[in-house]
């Protein structure tokens, strides 16, 4: 949807390296999701938010972590801890917790 | 734990075909079921849901239809076209309030 911008689409990271991807959304959604997708696996949830300043842990929360200080934005910072962060990262928003979400154009983050 | 299960895998049809992608969830409090298409490279699109007060919904040419006893549902597509071709996500939301998704179904549509 136009209005969830991912940035940027190609990143690539070292070995021990932390990294942040953005989303934005101006929708003027409250809720906001990060998700991570790998061949075969489906999307996964790592971390999500119903409103402002708050967010909780998904199903693979480790070796992440996110903030949610502004209602348009949901970081998500992918640190040296996550082994294995090779994947495609879409972000997702929606108007309440109950209501459909709908997905940005993804980040694709690579180990170098 | 909670999960949904979506299947086929894979499925391949001739054009005009239908389709037919089957998923079965696990937490008895879902009440919400989107299903998602996503084409190579690109974001997954919300192209038709469900919520556990209804049997079926239709849009054009394609339908979810949903058993809330046996807890699956289903998408149907009907007269596909090479352009259905794309990779379908089932989910189901957890009382939570967030979902679920299944692996996903690769549908091949051909000419």
């Amino acid at each position: 949807d136009g209005g969830i911008t991912q940035s940027p689409k190609y990143l690539f990271r070292k070995e021990g390296q932390n990294v942040t991807l953005s989303c934005e959304q101006n929708l003027n959604h409250d809720a906001m999701y990060w998700y991570r997708q790998d061949p075969g696996q489906g999307l996964r949830l790592i971390y999500y938010s119903q409103i402002v300043n708050d967010f909780q842990k998904g199903d693979i929360a480790e070796g992440y972590s996110v903030s949610r200080e502004k209602k348009e934005s949901f970081p998500l910072t992918v640190t040296s801890a996550q082994k294995n962060p090779t994947a495609f990262y879409l972000c997702a928003s929606s108007p309440s917790w109950d209501q459909p979400q709908h997905f940005g154009d993804g980040t694709r983050l690579s180990i170098l | 734990g909670e999960n949904v299960e979506q299947h086929p895998s894979t499925l391949s049809v001739q054009e005009g075909d239908s389709a037919v992608i089957k998923c079965t969830y696990s937490d008895s409090a879902s009440n919400y079921f989107p299903w998602y298409k996503q084409e190579l490279g690109k974001r997954p699109q919300l192209i038709i849901d469900i919520r556990s007060n209804v049997g079926e919904k239709k849009d054009q040419r394609i339908a979810v239809t949903l058993n809330k006893t046996a807890k699956h549902f289903s998408l149907h597509i009907t007269e596909t076209q090479p352009e259905d071709s794309a990779v379908y996500f089932c989910a189901a939301r957890r009382s939570q309030g967030n979902l679920i998704f299944g692996k996903g179904t690769k549908l091949s549509v051909k000419p």
